[in-house]
């Protein structure tokens, strides 16, 4: 079994819809979670970064934890064509090695 | 540099052949890391260095695969006969310091072996 799984899509939506990105994990010592955003032939940045359970908004982006079911989702409202890139999520338990997901890819449509 | 950069940014080798792929990090950042991302796969963690030195290599595929870091700064990820099965696209990342959550990473180097 993975570490993390994630589903690749591809998702698509149309502009301005909400989009729903999720990953489960198995490791109930992961404690880091973010998500980063990967263009094409570029490398992954990081958007959000949540510490244990809980939730964190930063602007149209928000980034929820559950830990007791070892599920994190990250929820883009108001969704833009250039918010069209694939999505990995990651974790940790140290803050040190880093897991990540296969990645989501996400097309928005104008 | 403003970020980090990778060289070069596509390699094309026969099987068989050596390989050396660069990092330069982001200038003060102490922390690098190398990934490999293949087709339908997720980031996988190689090494990672603090300083020049690398206490976790255990993410290195085979014997066939090594880096070093230099001055704290420039890596060099070489994978000696290669393999079709190394190819990928190798990432570098940088921090501040090892556990700083935020790396920063390069565009990567697409590598291809015939």
């Amino acid at each position: 079994q993975k570490e993390v799984e994630q589903d690749p899509g591809p998702l698509s939506v149309p502009e301005g819809a909400i989009v729903s990105l999720n990953c489960t994990y198995s490791n109930s010592a992961f404690q880091y979670f973010m998500w980063y955003r990967q263009y094409s032939r570029k490398g992954p940045e990081l958007l959000m970064y949540t510490y244990s359970s809980g939730n964190k908004e930063d602007g149209r982006f928000t980034a929820q934890v559950d830990k007791s079911s070892k599920y994190i989702s990250l929820f883009i409202r108001d969704s833009q064509p250039s918010d069209s890139a694939t999505y990995l999520c990651a974790m940790s338990r140290t803050g040190n090695q880093f897991y990540f997901g296969t990645g989501t890819s996400l097309t928005v449509i104008p | 540099g403003a970020g980090v950069s990778q060289s070069p940014s596509n390699k094309v080798t026969e099987k068989g052949k050596d390989v050396e792929l660069r990092c330069d990090p982001i200038s003060g950042h102490t922390a690098l890391y190398w990934y490999r991302q293949s087709l339908g796969q997720g980031l996988e963690f190689l090494i990672y260095f603090q300083g020049n030195s690398a206490p976790d290599k255990s993410g290195l595929p085979s014997d066939r695969f090594s880096a070093e870091r230099t001055g704290g700064s420039v890596s060099t990820l070489t994978i000696q006969r290669t393999q079709q099965e190394d190819s990928a696209v190798y990432l570098c990342a940088s921090s501040l310091a090892h556990g700083e959550r935020a790396q920063y990473f390069g565009a990567g180097t697409r590598l291809s072996v015939l």
